[in-house]
């Protein structure tokens, strides 16, 4: 399966811990996106890189959280200090360059549960 | 801001019942649109977009939308569901010069067989 791959599928944590994700595009995909998804509500954007560079954050992308991508392939997502209210899907998906509409791949996602 | 609504959040058919999904976006300039799928226990899967040309978009498994300018909508219509369309649809929208779309907050389809 040559898709987007997220690990771990499931985190639960205690409040206060730290945790990481991680996201591997498709391979020849440039762009890679970051989300959160609470039940019934769609995907919030988080943040976006493009290569390497993080181009774009959102406002809910709170001091506690921090995400990279040192070589432009996968990308890690940190959350420092967990809260209840960061319990949530999170998902990353990726895309290409060049393709007018900008059409993203989406990974299966990391449920996290903050207890 | 853009917005993207979505009226219908839980709709119920029986099967061969058509199909017709709103969605409103609140961006006044050129804009992408999405429609996305997510089967249950899978992840989000394009079910068909448009970025420019024929209003009317052809997507997979016989779903087809229409872009209305003027009415700042995208809608998402099936003639005859089957059971197996059983999923959670979500509408999304980036404006022209955006990677970034934003999404909708889905509607819960149940087909009953």
């Amino acid at each position: 399966d040559t898709g987007v791959s997220q690990n771990p599928r499931h985190k639960i944590t205690k409040r206060g811990q730290n945790v990481t994700f991680r996201c591997d595009p498709i391979s020849e995909h440039n762009r890679l996106y970051w989300y959160r998804q609470t039940l019934g509500q769609g995907p919030e954007f988080l943040t976006y890189f493009q290569n390497e560079a993080q181009l774009e954050k959102s406002r809910l992308l709170s001091d506690r959280f921090s995400a990279e991508r040192p070589k432009g392939s996968f990308s890690t997502l940190e959350i420092q200090r967990t809260e209840q209210g960061d319990s949530a899907m999170y998902l990353c998906a990726s895309s290409l360059s060049g393709q007018g509409s900008n059409e993203q791949y989406f990974g299966p996602g990391t449920r996290l549960t903050v207890t | 801001a853009q917005s993207v609504s979505q009226h219908n959040h839980h709709v119920i058919l029986s099967e061969a019942a058509s199909l017709e999904l709103g969605c409103n976006y609140s961006y006044g300039g050129t804009v992408n649109l999405f429609w996305y799928v997510q089967y249950p226990g899978q992840h989000l899967q394009l079910l068909l977009k448009y970025f420019s040309g024929d209003p009317l978009v052809k997507g997979i498994k016989g779903f087809e939308a229409e872009f209305i300018k003027s009415k700042f909508s995208f809608n998402l219509r099936k003639p005859s569901v089957q059971w197996s369309d059983t999923a959670e649809y979500f509408c999304a929208v980036s404006s022209g010069g955006s990677y970034i779309p934003t999404f909708g907050r889905g509607t819960s389809l149940i087909v009953h067989p």
